[in-house]
Order: structure tokens, then sequence, then C-alpha cells
């Protein structure tokens, strides 16, 4: 069975601060695909990234970037330069990559990050 | 509306009581998914539909939980002989095809009293 953890469970950060929202996933698959979630006060989770295992290579958005490394099964995820906006809970997502799974997401606990002016 | 929709947005219930929620997928989009998100945690997967059939419903926790697609767009949830426990927000989200993005709605809060 696959299992995600975000050990952060609140992080609290002064705008303009770098944050590094952590990820840890288990999976005994070797194709699976590794996603990141927003979710404002709204509700409605957003979509902010996939990544598939084979491909290592770090990625950078603007002022998020994400660090996957496959020899310690981490995704994480960095928002340089915060600002309130920001404020949301963030998820990691795993999903395998086998045609049988559908699309099936297994999230993390949620990471809650608060900007604060 | 270009976005996943789900009714009602809050549905409060008194124990016992049968409920339905509803999901509108984007048009077009074959795989619709139900998850459940509840107080603090992340969304646990509950059904999954290709076209109108189920393709999984290995996350329904027990059988007071049933789920239809009778036309393959819109899919209800029904729980019956609801308990506080099924108190969640649930959520919605549909995809093109089984290997791309799933867009969620904004969920519906199920409130048992």
């Amino acid at each position: 069975a696959q299992k995600v953890t975000q050990a952060q469970t609140e992080i609290s950060v002064v705008e303009k601060e770098d944050v590094t929202l952590d990820c840890v996933y288990e999976t005994r698959d070797t194709t699976y695909y590794l996603f990141w979630y927003k979710q404002p006060p709204s509700g409605e989770l957003v979509f902010l990234i996939r990544r598939n295992s084979f491909d290592e290579q770090n990625e950078i958005s603007g002022r998020y970037s994400w660090n996957f490394q496959k020899s310690t099964s981490s995704f994480n995820f960095t928002i340089t330069a915060s600002q309130v906006v920001d404020s949301a809970v963030y998820f990691c997502a795993l999903r395998l990559s086998n045609n049988n799974a559908g699309n099936m997401l297994t999230f993390g606990g949620g990471t809650r990050l608060m900007v604060k002016p | 509306g270009a976005g996943v929709s789900q009714t009602p947005s809050n549905k409060v219930t008194e124990k016992g009581k049968y409920v339905e929620l509803r999901c509108d997928p984007i048009s077009g989009h074959t795989a619709l998914y139900w998850y459940r998100q509840s107080l603090g945690q992340g969304p646990e997967f509950l059904i999954y539909f290709q076209g109108t059939g189920a393709a999984d419903d290995s996350g329904l926790p027990n059988d007071r939980f049933f789920a239809v697609r009778p036309e393959g767009s819109v899919s209800t949830l029904k729980i019956q002989r609801t308990e506080r426990g099924d108190s969640a927000v649930y959520l919605c989200a549909s995809s093109t095809r089984e290997n791309t993005e799933a867009f969620f709605g904004q969920g519906t809060r199920l409130t048992v009293v």
C-alpha cells in the first residue's frame, strides 16, 4: 500500500521568508506520479505540479520550486519570498502509474502554512 | 461553468437520515472520483468511475455508502442511515482520461447532528 507523510502539520512564517514543505512517500511500485495541491480557505484543491518517478530533475515555477529525491523518497516544495496569499493547506499526493490504478491519489495529511504580513 | 460543480455546498442532517450529494464534472471528462476529507486530514479515496461504471469502489467505508453515475456525467453519492462520524467534506474530481490531472470541486460539507 502507498503512504504519504507530511511531518509538518503547521508552519508560520513572516512575509518574504522562504519556506520548505516536506513530503516523504512510500510505495513498492517503481513507476508513479507525485503531486502537490494547494487548498485555500475556499476548500477547492488547486493542482500545482505533477512529477513522474523517472524524472528527478528539479523544477522551478516562479516563486515555487520542487526537489524530488528518489533515494530518500522525498518530494519537497519550497516557496521563495512567501506572500500572505500563499497561506493555505498544502497537500502532497502519490498516484501509481499503471493503468489499472485509475487516477486515485493517496494524500498526505497536509501542512497548514500561515504567512503573516 | 468550466469547473467541477458540487451541490449542495453545505448539508446538515440528523443522525439516521439519508442524504444525496451531487457532482457535476467538467464536460467531456470520462473519469470521476469521490474523496472524503475529515477535519485536519488529507482527502481519502472513496470511489472511481470510468464512464457509467464504478471501476474501483474499494474506498467506500461500508454498505451505507453508494454512488451512481447513470449517464456517465453527473454522479450522486448516497449515504444511508447517516452517523455523526460521516461528518466531513466530500470532494469530487474529474479528469479526461486515467493518466491526467484530476480537477477538484469545492466540496460538500456534510454535518450529521
